[in-house]
């Protein structure tokens, strides 16, 4: 097992336009969850997943966000109309269940110009 | 509610020197407790933790003892190396329902030779 990969590692985009982030959990866990992270501070929760539900949101996550696992695997995050206050570090993990460690992947640095 | 508190850095420590990082929590009933840890340019890896009172956590060197009666989760290391340098993380989950890990605002440890 690889561990949990994330795609593309750097995203440059030009504000307005649309991108898209891929998500590779590790292969065992129902898990999957999608963190922001700004330049000095902690991961903040965005959304996360049980196999295919999405189940809960964050406010953080406005209506340009949308997030799908389908077949409850891999994941992607999607951002319409990019704002430069999107640029941050996306960040992925998995885990197996609740209570239990979950894993990070390396995540996406998104710069919108 | 629910959250994390840590010591605000950054932290700069010689080689050899005693560490302290500061965590406290607030939660109902009993979360477990974890510290990642964050490389230049990398995602965040599980460095150690505690699921019940009591409990300690170690790796490579690091401890943290999960303390009720405290709601702490202080992390130490009794000999710092310029190789710890990094941003950790003190996070937690829940002791029940579906809200995910919740993670401090991180602090950053630099080791001077």
């Amino acid at each position: 097992d690889t561990g949990v990969s994330q795609d593309p590692r750097h995203k440059i985009t030009k504000r307005g336009q649309n991108v898209t982030f891929r998500c590779d959990p590790i292969s065992e866990h129902n898990r999957l969850y999608w963190y922001r992270q700004t330049l000095g501070q902690g991961p903040e929760f965005l959304t996360y997943f049980q196999n295919e539900a999405q189940l809960e949101k964050s406010r953080l996550l406005s209506d340009r966000f949308s997030a799908e696992r389908p077949k409850g695997s891999f994941s992607t995050l999607e951002i319409q109309r990019t704002e430069q206050g999107d640029s941050a570090m996306y960040l992925c993990a998995s885990s197996w269940d609740t209570n239990t460690e979950a894993f990070f992947g390396q995540g996406t640095r998104l710069t919108v110009v | 509610g629910n959250s994390v508190t840590q010591m605000e850095g950054p932290v700069t420590l010689s080689e050899e020197a005693f560490l302290t990082i500061n965590c406290t929590y607030t939660a109902t009933g009993y979360p477990s407790l974890f510290w990642y840890v964050q490389y230049p340019g990398e995602g965040l890896q599980l460095l150690l933790k505690a699921t019940k009172a009591d409990d300690k956590g170690s790796n490579k060197g690091f401890e943290a003892t999960y303390r009720k009666e405290t709601t702490s989760f202080h992390l130490e290391k009794g000999s710092v190396q310029v190789s710890d340098s990094a941003v950790y993380f003190c996070a937690r989950w829940p002791s029940s329902g579906n809200t995910p890990l919740v993670f401090g605002k991180g602090t950053r440890l630099s080791v001077i030779a």
